[in-house]
Formats: structure tokens, sequence, C-alpha cells
């Protein structure tokens, strides 16, 4: 069964303190792995595709990379509107285009 | 452009009532998914419907649930006789067409239903 894992699930950070998050998948053939950005109380926001491994992207302080059995979304220099929770997903089994998500890191950045 | 839209915001019913929640998907998205995010689970898949074929409703946790897409747009998500276990947050999304490719969903801001 497809599975995603999804690590730590809640981490603390102080403004400007830097780290990663975890995102490790059991999947065959993977077809993309799909990050999302979750407020409270709305829907998730779409960040970023990776296709391959060793294939990397970025939008302003987050960069995310992915290898063949896992993926990190680096924080770089965060500040408190990064607060949120992130969301990895795959596409489900060959064919299916349900996306399987983990549960969640719920990030929370201290000014 | 205007995103994935979903009504109502917020819907408490009682036990065994039907509810109706709606999605409207972006304008040019063929794609339509509606997931589940109950207190404390992630995200959890229901049905997808793309362009004229038939819907995947793998998802769909009991025959109390249906969906349909009318004109490969609006999509309305049924759940008859209302069951407490019921209450989550329904969220529509909505993508362009696939050909084997997974493109990303964008995500409506959901519905959150309460049953008393």
């Amino acid at each position: 069964e497809d599975q995603v894992t999804q690590s730590p699930e809640a981490l603390r950070l102080q403004e400007g303190e830097s780290s990663s998050l975890n995102c490790s998948y059991t999947v065959s053939g993977l077809r993309g792995l799909f990050w999302y950005r979750q407020d409270p109380g709305k829907g998730p926001e779409f960040l970023f595709t990776l296709y391959s491994a060793g294939e990397e992207k970025e939008k302003e302080r987050l960069k995310a990379t992915l290898t063949k059995k896992e993926s990190f979304l680096h924080i770089t220099a965060p500040k408190p509107e990064d607060s949120a929770t992130y969301l990895c997903a795959v596409p489900g089994k060959k064919g299916a285009q349900k996306l399987v998500f983990g549960q969640g890191t719920r990030l929370t950045i201290n000014p | 452009g205007a995103g994935v839209s979903q009504s109502p915001s917020n819907k408490v019913t009682e036990k065994g009532k039907d509810v109706e929640l709606r999605c409207d998907p972006i304008s040019g998205h063929t794609a339509l998914y509606w997931y589940r995010q109950s207190l404390g689970q992630g995200l959890e898949f229901l049905i997808y419907f793309q362009g004229n074929s038939a819907p995947d409703k793998s998802g769909l946790p009991s025959d109390r649930f249906s969906a349909e897409r009318t004109g490969g747009s609006v999509s309305t998500l049924t759940i008859q006789r209302t069951q407490q276990e019921d209450s989550a947050v329904y969220l529509c999304a909505s993508s362009h067409g696939t050909s084997g490719y997974v493109y990303e969903q964008y995500f409506g801001p959901g519905t959150r239903l309460t049953v008393t």
C-alpha cells in the first residue's frame, strides 16, 4: 500500500532559525511528489511539484528537494508568517489520479 | 483568476438528514476531486471525475455517499442519512486533464460539516 510519512509532526522555531521537514514515501513508480501549505480553516495551497530524484525547486524562503525515497522542505530564515501545516502527497497506484497525503508537519515560527 | 469555490462554508445538520455540498472548479480544469479531512486525520480521497470518463469512486466510505458532476463543471457531493462520523471538512480540488501525467491539484476552502 502506498504510504507517505512526514516528520516531525510539529516543529517550533525561532524567527530566522533554519530547518528542514521530511517526507518519506513508499510508492512504486513515482509520478510526482507535491508539497502544500495549509493555514487553519483554509484549503491546502499548492507549493511545489517534484518529478525526479535530484530535482530542486525554490520559492522565497522554501526549497524542496527529492531523492528516490524522500523529499525535504528546507526553510531558510523563516518568518512568523511561514507558520502553517505543510503537507506532502504522492499520486496513488499506477494510473490513479488521487493524491495520498501525509499527516503533515505543523510548523510554528516564534518572533 | 478565480480559484475553486465551495458552498456552503459551514453546514450543521442533524443525524439522519441528507446534505448536499457544492464545488465550482477553476475554469478550464477538466479534472475534479473530492477529499475529506477529519480532526486528527490526513486528507482522505473520496472521488475523482475526469471529463466524460466514469468517475473513480474507490474512496467513497459507504453507499450513503454519492457525487455527480454536471456539464463537466460544477460538482455536488451528497451524503444521505448523515452520521456523526461524517463530521469533517470536505475539500474539493481541480486540475488540468490527465493522460497518465499527474498535474497539481488546486483546492477550495472546504465545507465544514457538523452532524449533531
